[in-house]
């Protein structure tokens, strides 16, 4: 089965001290990766999908990065309001398989 | 546009009493997605629906569970004589369709589960 393991499980920063987060995953054939914000109390927003290894996208402050073995989250210059738990999820034909995520804290 | 809306928000109800948790998708989904989030761990898959049908339901935890859709629209997870370790929260998702580009999951603001 599909594994996901992101790394730390909590990060600290302050506002404007840039970061990243780790995803690593074993599948057996990459058919996307995907990652999401959730806030607390609220359902997962997703951010984005990415299909193969070399692959970026970006959205306002965040970065993410594809290789064959895992994914970046890049955060430039965060802001108090990207506090938030960041999860990362391989597809499987039907279903979505989570990391536990990253909580991260940014303080003003 | 309308995302996914769950019902009820937050529910507590008592151990051994059966409840209903509600999902209605994003118009126009076909593929609609039952996950289950306990405190300290992951979304855990527990059934997906492809239009009306859900041909895999091994992901459901015991068969006290149950799931059904109608119309190709709104879908209802059954929890049977609930149990302490149902304590969760059901998020729901829809999808346009299943394994092809136009994958990307919407998540509902799921139903937080207390069983007392």
């Amino acid at each position: 089965e599909d594994q996901v393991t992101q790394s730390p499980e909590a990060l600290r920063l302050q506002e404007g001290e840039s970061s990243s987060l780790n995803c690593s995953y074993t599948v057996s054939g990459l058919r996307g990766l995907f990652w999401y914000r959730q806030d607390p109390g609220k359902g997962p927003e997703f951010l984005f999908t990415l299909y193969s290894a070399g692959e970026e996208k970006e959205k306002e402050r965040l970065k993410a990065t594809l290789t064959k073995k895992e994914s970046f989250l890049h955060i430039t210059a965060p802001k108090p309001e990207d506090s938030a738990t960041y999860l990362c999820a391989v597809q499987e034909p039907e279903r979505l398989v989570f990391g536990k995520g990253t909580k991260l804290t940014v303080n003003p | 546009g309308a995302g996914v809306s769950q019902s009820p928000s937050n529910k507590v109800t008592e151990k051994g009493k059966d409840v209903e948790l509600r999902c209605d998708p994003i118009s126009g989904h076909t593929a609609l997605y039952w996950y289950r989030q306990s405190l300290g761990q992951g979304l855990e898959f527990l059934i997906y629906f492809q239009g009306n049908s859900a041909p895999d339901k091994s992901g459901l935890p015991s068969d006290r569970f149950s799931a059904e859709r109608t119309g190709g629209s709104v879908s209802t997870l059954t929890i049977q004589r609930t149990q302490q370790e149902d304590s969760a929260v059901y998020l729901c998702a829809s999808s346009l369709t299943i394994g092809f580009s136009n994958y990307e999951q919407y998540f509902g603001p799921g139903t937080r589960l207390t069983v007392t």
